[in-house]
């Protein structure tokens, strides 16, 4: 079965600290993909940072880096030096292939608020 | 900058009117997904083309919606009659295919049409 986890509704970061979003996943794909969104209150959905079941370094991207611990089965998202506009929601997602072709799973999503 | 455009952004309609979303890809992109996020159920996706195929539409309720692919440019979702429960936002996200393996390494969305039936 094909599953993803985010156990933290919401989390407070105060500015300038890092904060580490949890996301666990659970396939039998050997070849999957991991990605994460920004959904500000504006509703817009982000597309923040991606990594590959087979890739060997951890992705970054700016600020976000995936802490991808594959034995784990855990993708999580570091966000380092908080801003205030990094308060939204964030969702980790999963594409596996199904029948030949590509599916996402998508967490509940962590709700992120930046205090200054 | 390329994105995925959506029309419209905000939809107000009574219950069993006929809804048309349109979505235009980001040029190139050969997959297109349309989904439905609402508070209770989160993200859920109804349709996914491929090469303007449909390939999975089994997240969609068959009596009352459809999804199309006219042409590489415009990709539709239609609800005939509405109902209230259908109130929601709807995204389209379009992504590459590359690979012999065929996967997805980017997946971006648009804005998203939030549709209110009352």
């Amino acid at each position: 079965a094909q599953k993803i986890t985010q156990t933290q509704p919401g989390m407070f970061v105060q500015e300038k600290e890092a904060v580490t979003l949890d996301c666990t996943y659970d396939t039998s794909d050997p070849s999957y993909g991991l990605f994460w969104y920004k959904q500000p209150s504006s509703g817009e959905m982000i597309f923040l940072i991606y990594q590959g079941s087979y890739d060997q370094q951890n992705a970054t991207e700016g600020r976000y880096s995936l802490n991808f611990q594959k034995a784990r089965k855990s993708a999580n998202l570091v966000i380092s030096a908080s801003q205030l506009g990094d308060s939204a929601m964030y969702f980790c997602a999963m594409r596996v292939k199904e029948y030949n072709f590509n599916k996402f799973y998508f967490g509940s999503g962590t709700k992120l608020n930046v205090k200054p | 900058d390329a994105r995925v455009t959506q029309t419209p952004r905000h939809k107000v309609t009574e219950m069993g009117q006929e809804v048309t979303m349109r979505c235009q890809p980001i040029l190139g992109h050969n997959t297109v997904f349309w989904y439905r996020q609402t508070m209770m159920q989160g993200l859920e996706l109804l349709a996914y083309f491929r090469n303007r195929a449909p390939l999975d539409d089994s997240g969609m309720p068959k009596d009352r919606f459809s999804a199309e692919m006219p042409d590489a440019t415009l990709a539709t979702l239609k609800i005939q009659p509405s109902e209230p429960r259908d109130s929601a936002v709807y995204f389209c996200a379009s992504g590459l295919v590359r690979g012999a393996e065929g996967a997805l390494y980017e997946q971006y969305f648009g804005p998203g049409t939030r549709l209110t039936v009352t």
